[in-house]
């Protein structure tokens, strides 16, 4: 099955440690993003890649860090800088720019919880 | 420019009622108008989606009325079911430039 796939589901964080989120999609997409969503907000983009080995700054980049290595792959740390780090993340991809289907798929979230 | 104004927040319909979302937008260059609905815990997934070439697009219940002049797009859900209970997302584009998302209307249908 074609998809985008988020690893874990649930992530608990302790104070001042660095913590990965993975994000798979096997849908051949030059596009992928990173989302974070709170408690009734929208989707806040925190970084997106539109081609493998680049990236840019979202509306919220500070705080995380990403790398698009290959084109399957955007994996999101969160790092100690980000104060408020708890969130639901989605990560997202689409065929990218330019191109005529415009779908976005999305992955079912990982929950990050601080503790 | 790049705001995308969603409302309500939230809404209540009754069984077979019609649920009605509107979204706003300022920039003149996005050019494709997504609907994504989500339930909880779970990833938002593509509804139905219009082009400003086309001022309705309707697929089964669910309708997108688009009003280019006035910047505004809406989400109209006829005979609305328990099912349909889920938050609502209007979004905005540029063709396959990310996605600038509205905050979401938590739709509660009644039975």
């Amino acid at each position: 099955d074609g998809g985008i796939t988020q690893s874990p589901k649930y992530l608990f964080r302790k104070e001042g440690q660095n913590v990965t989120l993975s994000c798979e999609q096997n849908l051949n997409h030059d596009a992928m993003y990173w989302y974070r969503q709170d408690p009734g907000q929208g989707l806040r983009l925190i970084y997106y890649s539109q081609i493998v080995n680049d990236f840019q700054k979202g509306d919220i980049a500070e705080g995380y860090s990403v790398s698009r290595e290959k084109k399957e792959s955007f994996p999101l740390t969160v790092t100690s800088a980000q104060k408020n780090p708890t969130a639901f993340y989605l990560c997202a991809s689409c065929p990218g720019q330019g191109v005529g289907n415009t779908e976005a798929f999305f992955g079912q979230g990982t929950r990050l919880t601080v503790v | 420019q790049q705001q995308v104004k969603q409302s309500p927040q939230s809404l209540i319909v009754q069984k077979g009622g019609i649920s009605i979302i509107n979204c706003a937008y300022e920039n003149t260059a996005f050019d494709y108008f997504p609907w994504y609905q989500q339930f909880p815990g779970k990833g938002p997934a593509l509804l139905i989606a219009i082009r400003p070439d086309v001022s309705e697009k309707k697929e089964g219940r669910f309708t997108i009325s688009f009003n280019k002049s006035a910047k505004q797009f809406s989400l109209h859900i006829m005979d609305s079911q328990p099912g349909d209970s889920a938050t609502y997302f209007c979004a905005a584009s540029i063709i396959g430039y990310k996605l600038i998302f509205g905050s979401g209307t938590r739709l509660l249908v009644r039975p």
